[in-house]
């Protein structure tokens, strides 16, 4: 039974691109959640998505988008990068969005390093 | 805006005592406690986890305490092994369970022969 993975493992980009991360959830699961961890900083909530729409956004800014597959599988994209968007990105899959989400299981993350 | 605060950065325990981990927050809106676990290249897994409605949870060599008077958590590992040496993550829930976590910026714990 696979976990949650994720890709990729590592990528570097430079100012003003975009980046795209992949997350396939644990199978079984609906809902997937995506966090930022910084360096020495605790993992932030980004946002949830559920039935494909995103349910719960944390406070970041409209540069990061994300999407949701029939599949459950999940895309966050980031536009026009600035050095401060380096971080390791961690995606968490669940059972049953909204407010009754099951356990979080995350993945390894996707390590972005903005030049 | 640190709504949950981890403010020992690291920690080194001897094998076989015990290991006191604390987290203090200011949300009184929290009503969801978890503790995760992270080892190197790996996301973090979950721990344990108490409600606001208890003081108290214990699984196995983990016990979460809970002092809602105090904003205050703590995790003890009784008694701590080498393999518990790894970064822990104290995070809060607003919405009863898992969503939408706020997490500290975690401890990292040495548990050493």
């Amino acid at each position: 039974d696979a976990g949650v993975t994720q890709s990729p493992t590592h990528l570097i980009k430079t100012r003003g691109q975009q980046v795209t991360l992949r997350c396939s959830p644990k199978s079984g699961h609906d809902t997937v959640s995506w966090y930022q961890q910084a360096l020495g900083q605790g993992p932030q909530f980004i946002f949830q998505y559920y039935e494909e729409e995103e349910r719960q956004r944390g406070n970041f800014p409209d540069r990061f988008s994300g999407h949701q597959f029939p599949n459950y599988s999940s895309e966050l994209n980031v536009n026009a990068l600035l050095l401060g968007d380096s971080a390791l990105y961690l995606c968490a899959s669940s059972l049953g969005g909204g407010l009754n989400t099951g356990e979080l299981f995350f993945g390894e993350g996707s390590r972005l390093t903005v030049l | 805006d640190q709504q949950v605060k981890q403010n020992s950065p690291s920690l080194s325990v001897q094998e076989g005592r015990i290991s006191i981990l604390n987290c203090d927050y200011t949300n009184s809106m929290f009503d969801y406690f978890l503790w995760y676990k992270k080892y190197p290249a790996e996301g973090p897994t979950f721990l344990i986890s108490i409600s606001s409605i208890k003081d108290k949870n214990e699984d196995g060599r983990f016990t979460v305490f809970l002092n809602k008077s105090a904003k205050h958590l703590s995790l003890h590992i009784v008694p701590s092994q080498p393999g518990d040496s790894a970064v822990y993550f104290c995070a809060a829930s607003a919405t009863g369970g898992y969503n939408k976590l706020i997490f500290g910026a975690g401890t990292r714990l040495a548990v050493h022969p």
